[in-house]
């Protein structure tokens, strides 16, 4: 069965400190992946998508994720965190043709 | 544009009432999509709809969840008989075509509590 995994709940970074969020994805066919945040009383937004071709994949805000398919892996990153990206983040997975399978999200906190 | 929106934000009832949850997708959008978010998880799926029809309502939990699209826009998510069990944020999403690799895009949801 399809299925998301983003193994860290909770990360607190330093404003200004690179920035790591894993997900790790089980799915039988070549994956479409998405990274969204979720703010306070705020919709998803889309910061990135990967469907083929280059595996590094530039975003929204500063964001890029990487696609490993070795790995299973689609971690998001950015090298230099803002106050403003305290938020929930979700690494999801299209399943079939039109759903998305959601990870638990990773909340992430900045400090000044 | 207008994005997705979803009235009321906030709902309480009491257990056993009836509930109605609304969506305006993105016009002309013909995709549109129901999901859960219960506290602590990721949004689950519950019915997706194409046009005015249900294309896949596998996600409802039970018989006491149902869904309507009748002008192929707008959605009702309807609960019947809630439970405390019901209480999360249900989030409506549409895109303007079918398929997975297609963007959808999310409603800021309506956070339902059941006394």
């Amino acid at each position: 069965a399809q299925s998301v995994t983003q193994p860290d709940i909770h990360i607190t970074v330093s404003e200004g400190a690179s920035l790591e969020l894993r997900c790790n994805y089980s799915y039988g066919a070549t994956p479409y992946l998405f990274w969204y945040v979720q703010s306070p009383g705020q919709g998803l937004q889309l910061l990135l998508k990967y469907f083929s071709g280059d595996t590094l994949v530039q975003g929204i805000k500063g964001f890029e994720a990487e696609f490993k398919r070795s790995q299973s892996s689609f971690n998001l990153r950015k090298p230099s965190v803002h106050w403003s990206d305290a938020a929930e983040y979700f690494c999801a997975v299209g399943s079939g043709t039109y759903k998305y399978i959601f990870g638990t999200g990773t909340r992430l906190k900045v400090l000044a | 544009g207008a994005g997705v929106s979803q009235t009321p934000s906030n709902k309480v009832t009491e257990k056993g009432k009836y509930v109605e949850l609304r969506c305006d997708p993105i016009s002309g959008h013909t995709a549109l999509y129901w999901y859960r978010q219960s506290l602590g998880q990721g949004p689950e799926f519950l019915i997706y709809f194409q046009g005015t029809g249900a294309a896949d309502d596998s996600g409802l939990p039970n018989d006491r969840f149902f869904a309507v699209r009748p002008e192929g826009s707008v959605s009702t998510l309807k609960i019947q008989r809630t439970e405390r069990g019901d209480s999360a944020v249900y989030l409506c999403a549409s895109s303007g075509t079918v398929g997975a690799g297609n963007e959808q895009f999310f409603g800021p949801g309506t956070r339902l509590t059941v006394l």
